[in-house]
């Protein structure tokens, strides 16, 4: 059973771009959620979708977007990037949203360099 | 505000040994607790978990301690190997569908090092 897969795995960009990140869940999972990783910050929610609707979302700013398709399959959007956007982009999906015993996977995650 | 922090930032231990890496939380309306393990290169990987009404919980090799009056979290891993070496991280996390869904808190992270 393949796991979850991100693409790009490393992006480079320019301050002012804007980016789109893309996961493929597990097959037959349906929720969606993504994380930011900086050594700063640490693992900071973004946000998350469950049948294509956003559920829950993280404190980051408006820049910060993301949807899901029919199939699951999600990407998030990042616009007007700026310096600090520099993270590690996980993407984690589970068979339905929320709880315990409803284990999340996490994918290897996009490296995103801002420049 | 919600918080989850990791108590020391590297752990070194000779392979064999036990190790406890160690998590404190301020969150009290927690309901359930995880520990992953992320290796250079990958994203997180679950390791264990615990609902928020127990107190202990074992896997293969490792045991997680809750303490809630203290709201401190442990994880105890058993006869430690050089492949246990990674940064390990403890989450928090609330509800079901109708609560905080799949959103986790996550601390800080602990470098686990095993030597030989």
């Amino acid at each position: 059973k393949a796991g979850v897969t991100q693409t790009p795995r490393y992006l480079i960009k320019t301050r002012g771009q804007q980016v789109t990140l893309s996961c493929s869940p597990i097959s037959g999972h349906r929720s969606v959620s993504w994380y930011q990783q900086t050594p700063g910050q640490g693992l900071q929610f973004l946000f998350e979708y469950f049948s294509e609707t956003q559920r829950n979302k993280g404190n980051f700013p408006g820049r910060f977007s993301g949807r899901q398709f029919s199939n699951s399959r999600s990407e998030m959007n990042v616009s007007t990037l700026e310096l600090g956007d520099s993270a590690l982009y996980l993407c984690a999906s589970s068979l339905v949203p929320g709880g315990l015993y409803n284990e999340q996977f996490f994918g290897p995650g996009t490296r995103l360099t801002v420049l | 505000g919600e918080s989850v922090g990791l108590h020391l930032p590297t752990l070194s231990v000779q392979e064999g040994d036990n190790s406890i890496i160690n998590c404190a939380y301020s969150n009290s309306a927690s309901d359930y607790f995880i520990w992953y393990k992320q290796e250079s290169g990958k994203g997180p990987q679950f390791i264990i978990d615990i609902r928020s009404n127990m107190d202990k919980r074992q896997g293969q090799r490792v045991t997680v301690l809750l303490n809630k009056t203290v709201k401190h979290l442990s994880l105890q891993i058993a006869a430690t190997q050089p492949g246990d070496s990674a940064v390990y991280f403890c989450a928090e996390g609330r509800g079901g569908l109708t609560g905080g869904g799949n959103k986790l808190t996550f601390g800080t992270g602990t470098q686990l090092k095993v030597e030989l």
